[in-house]
């Protein structure tokens, strides 16, 4: 019963270097979703996506690349790390839309 | 401009007393409205969703009420618990074509014994 999970859970990298971030949902929910967090702005949305091999940019898109290949996996990929990116990423997954989301324990990112 | 704005930012409260925690909205056409809680280095959890014909809704010690014609949200503790410490924020959903999610930045409640 792991429901959604993210890997890893912390990670410290350099500017410049490609990081991906794991998403993993036993559920078969449809949609998938990537937010960051940072103070004083709350959950920002980056990619989403309605089902497999459908993926859509959110509000802070920049930076980052999304696939699903898969129902159950959504991996976040940044592709030359900034140190803008600092930020505690979380994935979520929700059956249908406007469903509950549910969302994974995060991911604490650091961009030296 | 932000589709949810919440108040206040932060409070601290007495363990034992109540608090009540504000969430505006301007999102159309409003599908419905959910508050989530959210513990320190954890992920959100969802408390109570409130569709456009639901006043009142009560999950515990949480009760969540609605006014669609004022677009506004509560959220109400009733006897504060030190676990009650946490950010709540609200979610707004549109529906339609456009189907999103609006977030609120988060009420930051702190319950001190």
């Amino acid at each position: 019963d792991a429901g959604i999970t993210q890997s890893p859970r912390y990670k410290i990298t350099e500017t410049g270097r490609q990081v991906t971030l794991m998403c993993h949902q036993t559920w078969s929910h449809s949609y998938m979703f990537w937010y960051r967090q940072d103070l004083g702005h709350g959950l920002r949305l980056i990619y989403y996506s309605a089902a497999a091999d459908i993926t859509d940019k959110g509000e802070v898109p920049d930076g980052y690349v999304v696939s699903r290949s898969k129902t159950e996996n959504f991996p976040l990929t940044l592709e030359s790390a900034t140190r803008s990116q600092t930020s505690v990423y979380f994935c979520a997954s929700m059956i249908g839309f406007p469903d509950t989301q549910y969302f994974g324990p995060g991911t604490r990112l650091t961009v030296l | 401009k932000n589709q949810v704005e919440q108040s206040p930012q932060s409070l601290i409260i007495l363990e034992g007393k109540n608090c009540t925690l504000q969430c505006n909205y301007t999102v159309s056409p409003f599908s419905n409205l959910r508050w989530y809680k959210q513990d320190t280095g954890r992920g959100p959890v969802s408390l109570t969703i409130m569709t456009f014909s639901e006043n009142t809704k009560s999950n515990g010690r949480y009760t969540a009420t609605l006014d669609a014609d004022t677009k506004q949200s509560s959220l109400h503790i009733t006897a504060s618990q030190l676990s009650d410490s946490a950010s709540y924020i609200c979610v707004v959903s549109a529906k339609g074509g456009n189907n999103r999610l609006a977030f609120g930045k988060g009420n930051q409640v702190v319950v001190i014994p």
